[in-house]
């Protein structure tokens, strides 16, 4: 069965940079666009950008363009999204999923940024 | 970038009733590239519709999505108690990428 499995919580300070990762199984990684939602606490989801893992290709948020990286690595199906220049407002659970319309999600990642 | 507006922004009912909630679209979504979302506290998004009206697996028949264009309806035939939750639609059929609506909170009358 398809699984996204997240890496752990996080606690950063402000200016800090932060690395989520997803590590997929039961499907064939490189099929599928992975995206990243961020949902910050008592909000609303948003959407952060995709990447093809077949070609590398990322597509970010015009919000958050210059501040994310999404890579992946397909020798062990897992992908990454790094968010720098951390803020306050920064601070909510993280998501990939797969694909759009996605019915298959990670767990999610709390990230907290605190001085 | 497409903007999604939901309405109403909460919705107290009953279990039992009907819930009809709506989705807009700043401009036309395409090939009706429009899913519809329930979270509930804690939890990831849970995906019950695709494509404006067809039902991911496993999902009831009492939801049902419609619509197309600019306006989107998501119809919850007879709550369940289990159904008291978030909703959120969400469009992916944008080059410029997908986006979400703010979410309609269906709770308990």
């Amino acid at each position: 069965q398809v699984q996204l499995v997240q890496s752990g919580a996080e606690v950063k300070k402000p200016g800090a940079s932060v690395k989520v990762s997803c590590k997929a199984s039961g499907y064939t990684f490189t099929g599928y666009y992975m995206h990243w939602v961020r949902q910050a606490p008592g909000q609303g989801l948003e959407w952060m950008g995709w990447i093809n893992p077949n070609s590398g290709g990322t597509n970010y948020a015009q919000k958050f363009q210059g501040r994310v990286t999404m890579t992946r690595d397909t020798s062990i199906s897992t992908a990454y999204m790094e968010l720098s220049r951390l803020r306050s407002d920064d601070t909510a659970v993280y998501y990939c999923a797969r694909d759009s319309g996605s019915a298959y999600w990670g767990q999610g990642t709390l990230v907290t940024v605190s001085s | 970038e497409i903007v999604l507006t939901q309405s109403p922004g909460t919705l107290s009912l009953s279990p039992g009733e009907r819930a009809t909630l709506s989705c807009r679209a700043s401009q036309s979504v395409s090939s009706s590239y429009l899913a519809w979302y329930q979270q509930k506290p804690g939890q990831a998004p849970r995906l019950l519709i695709y494509g404006a009206s067809s039902r991911a697996t496993g999902i009831p028949d009492r939801f049902s999505g419609s619509g197309s264009g600019t306006d989107f309806t998501l119809t919850i035939s007879r709550l369940e108690p289990e159904d008291f939750a978030v909703y959120y639609c969400q469009q992916y059929g944008s080059s410029q990428g997908l986006t979400f609506g703010p979410g309609t909170k269906v709770d308990i009358k």
